[in-house]
């Protein structure tokens, strides 16, 4: 049961355009989502997070939309750079839980 | 600040041989630590958690076990690996009991079984 979901495995975007990563999920209970970028042969680091009570969340050129009717969120990179090739994973928590639930990864393609 | 270390980087080992792992949190005290793997080509999958010292919650039925015999300190291991074992290993942190979520992932160790 895959609770949360990356329905895309890749993705090639342009340098300089923007990119957007589509994660969604089927737990209403979930209450705080998280996205982490993924360079081969290195740990996930922290990229940016919203909590359902919000809509949107911004850090420099990265952006998360959450839509909860929808169950979906979203993260877009404005504008893509090189650098920002690598995978990308979605992750959700709710309140109480002592472990998050990630997606499949979506990998990002940069091209110059 | 909080560091998180984990050894050895990569390791090959044969099948039916033993396996240790070892991960160390540094900067934090009664974090709560993690277990992952990724499998080739394949999302995270959470293997154990744990809450506090000789704490462990187990996700998957598999050949691993996990150990914290310390607070900062969490094992993985194995009596005798599985080719299916072979994928990245990594390790975790967060805040306990906190309402804040987010984990923080150590550099991973690369294990091919051979």
């Amino acid at each position: 049961d895959q609770q949360v979901k990356q329905n895309s495995p890749s993705l090639s975007v342009q340098e300089g355009r923007i990119s957007i990563l589509n994660c969604d999920y089927t737990n209403s209970m979930f209450d705080y989502f998280l996205w982490y970028k993924k360079y081969p042969a290195e740990g996930p680091t922290f990229l940016i997070s919203i909590s359902s009570i919000k809509d949107k969340n911004e850090d420099g050129r990265f952006t998360v939309f959450l839509n909860k009717s929808a169950k979906h969120l979203s993260l877009h990179i404005v504008p893509s750079q090189p650098g920002d090739s690598a995978v990308y994973f979605c992750a959700a928590s709710r309140q109480g839980a002592q472990k998050l639930v990630f997606g499949q990864g979506t990998r990002l393609t940069i091209n110059p | 600040s909080q560091t998180i270390h984990q050894w050895p980087a990569t390791l090959v080992q044969p099948v039916g041989s033993p396996l240790s792992l070892e991960c160390t949190v540094e900067g934090t005290s009664n974090p709560n630590l993690y277990w992952y793997r990724q499998a080739a080509g394949r999302g995270l999958q959470l293997l154990f958690y744990s809450v506090g010292i000789g704490q462990i919650s187990s996700e998957v039925p598999q050949n691993l076990s996990a150990s914290r015999p310390q607070d900062r300190q969490f094992i993985l291991s194995s009596k005798k690996l599985l080719l299916s074992d072979s994928g990245f290993y990594l390790c975790a942190w967060s805040v306990l009991a906190g309402v804040i979520h987010e984990q923080y992932f150590g550099p991973g160790t690369r294990l091919t079984v051979t």
